[in-house]
């Protein structure tokens, strides 16, 4: 089993809709949590950044982390077909070398 | 502000041979994390460095080898590719590797092993 788990997609949504992306995780020392956007062929640029459980919204992105439950979600708000991409959660615990831990990512497609 | 910055953009090599990946980390950034990203998958991390030391290491066998210079850059070598070498390479930097501060990632480099 994975430490982090990912629906793979691809998710096609139609443009204004509510995304919802999300993932699980089995490791509890997991203390930050990150959202990752890919687009074709590029590096991971980040998004959303959280630390332990609760809310954050930036714009049209709202991440939430509940560590009872072991479930972090993405929600873009107003999708536009610019948000076309692999989303990728990941998360690390609060050691040095604290390496970062992906899900597989999650294809989003908007559309017209 | 200059982000994180690799070199090259591709590559192409056979299996046997061995290959040099550069990193320049964003400035005031002193923490270079390499990860391997096959396609269709996160990427995994393979290490990190700190203060020119190795700090923290994948599942990755040891002919996956790095160096950090004084100037905070850094390179990833792998000696005798493998065809599952074929991958996007990827550098993260940070302000300092503990797990408080953000990674912010570079373009990678897509290693093609025929």
């Amino acid at each position: 089993q994975k430490e982090v788990e990912q629906d793979p997609g691809p998710l096609s949504v139609p443009e204004g809709a509510i995304v919802s992306l999300n993932c699980t995780y089995s490791n509890s020392a997991f203390q930050y949590f990150m959202w990752y956007r890919q687009y074709s062929r590029k590096g991971p640029e980040l998004l959303m950044y959280t630390y332990s459980s609760g809310n954050k919204e930036d714009g049209r992105f709202t991440a939430q982390v509940d560590k009872s439950s072991k479930y972090i979600s993405l929600f873009i708000r107003d999708s536009q077909p610019s948000d076309s991409a692999t989303y990728l959660c990941a998360m690390r615990n609060t050691g040095t070398a604290s390496k970062l831990t992906f899900g597989t990512g999650t294809r989003l497609q908007v559309t017209l | 502000e200059t982000g994180v910055t690799q070199s090259p953009t591709h590559l192409i090599k056979t299996r046997g041979q061995q290959v040099t990946l550069r990193c320049s980390s964003q400035s005031g950034h002193n923490t270079v994390s390499w990860y391997q990203q096959a396609l269709g998958q996160g990427p995994q991390f393979i290490f990190q460095y700190y203060r020119e030391e190795e700090n923290g290491r994948g599942n990755f066998p040891p002919r996956f080898s790095g160096l950090q210079f004084p100037n905070y850059s850094s390179e990833l070598n792998v000696n005798a590719l493998e065809l599952d070498d074929s991958a996007l390479y990827l550098c993260a930097s940070s302000l300092a590797p503990s797990g408080r501060d953000e990674q912010f990632f570079g373009p990678g480099t897509r290693l093609t092993v025929l």
